[in-house]
């Protein structure tokens, strides 16, 4: 049972465009969503994260935005670097005996062409 | 600014050896994970530990047990390990919702 879906396996943009990494959950008890950049040979990083509560967040280039009702959400980098080349994860997480549990979705490769 | 480490990086095993991974982590973090990564998975919580002493399942804990002794350190253990284990190894720890991840330790079962 996947509970967090990208059903992306890749994704390939022009530098300088927009890139968007979609991400699909199926369980509403998710309180907090996160995304995840990886590089290879590297551990996954923190990139930007948004609560239940709300349906945007900002950090510089990276937005997230949450839309509960259709139970999707989606990361927008512009514009796309080639730096940004890796994959990505989206993250959702439920508080259980107070850790932070977190499902990961199957990771998109993204490729920022030249 | 050592944040989290696993050992080893890479390991070959042999169907039917015994191993463990360790991984330490330096930020006074009360939470640690075992997570493995497999193609088109992603993933796949093995097992964690809200604080010292204390390890409950993930999703996939079959084949696999933990320890943690000491709040720095998690180890994963592989009793008997089977060519389905083969797979990337990251540990993570963290306070909150943020995770900071080891980077990862490549294990082949032949």
């Amino acid at each position: 049972d996947q509970q967090v879906k990208q059903n992306s396996p890749s994704l390939s943009v022009q530098e300088g465009r927009i890139s968007i990494l979609n991400c699909d959950y199926t369980n509403s008890m998710f309180d907090y969503f996160l995304w995840y950049k990886k590089y290879p040979a590297e551990g996954p990083t923190f990139l930007i994260s948004i609560s239940s509560i709300k349906d945007k967040n900002e950090d510089g280039r990276f937005t997230v935005f949450l839309n509960k009702s259709a139970k999707h959400l989606s990361l927008h980098i512009v514009p796309s670097q080639p730096g940004d080349s890796a994959v990505y994860f989206c993250a959702a997480s439920r508080s259980f005996q107070g850790a932070q549990k977190l499902v990961f979705g199957q990771g998109t490769r993204l490729t920022i062409n030249p | 600014n050592a944040g989290v480490t696993q050992t080893p990086k890479f390991r070959v095993l042999k169907t039917g050896q015994s191993m463990t991974l360790l991984c330490a982590q330096d930020m006074n973090h009360e939470y640690m994970y075992w997570y493995r990564q497999d193609p088109g998975m992603g993933l796949r919580l093995i097992h964690y530990s809200v604080g010292e002493g204390t390890t409950a399942k993930g999703e996939v804990p079959d084949g696999y047990n933990v320890s943690r002794l000491k709040k720095q350190n998690f180890l994963l253990g592989l009793e008997s390990a089977a060519p389905s284990q083969t797979s990337v190894y990251f540990c993570a720890s963290s306070y909150s919702y943020g995770y900071t991840f080891g980077s990862g330790t490549r294990l082949t079962v032949v």
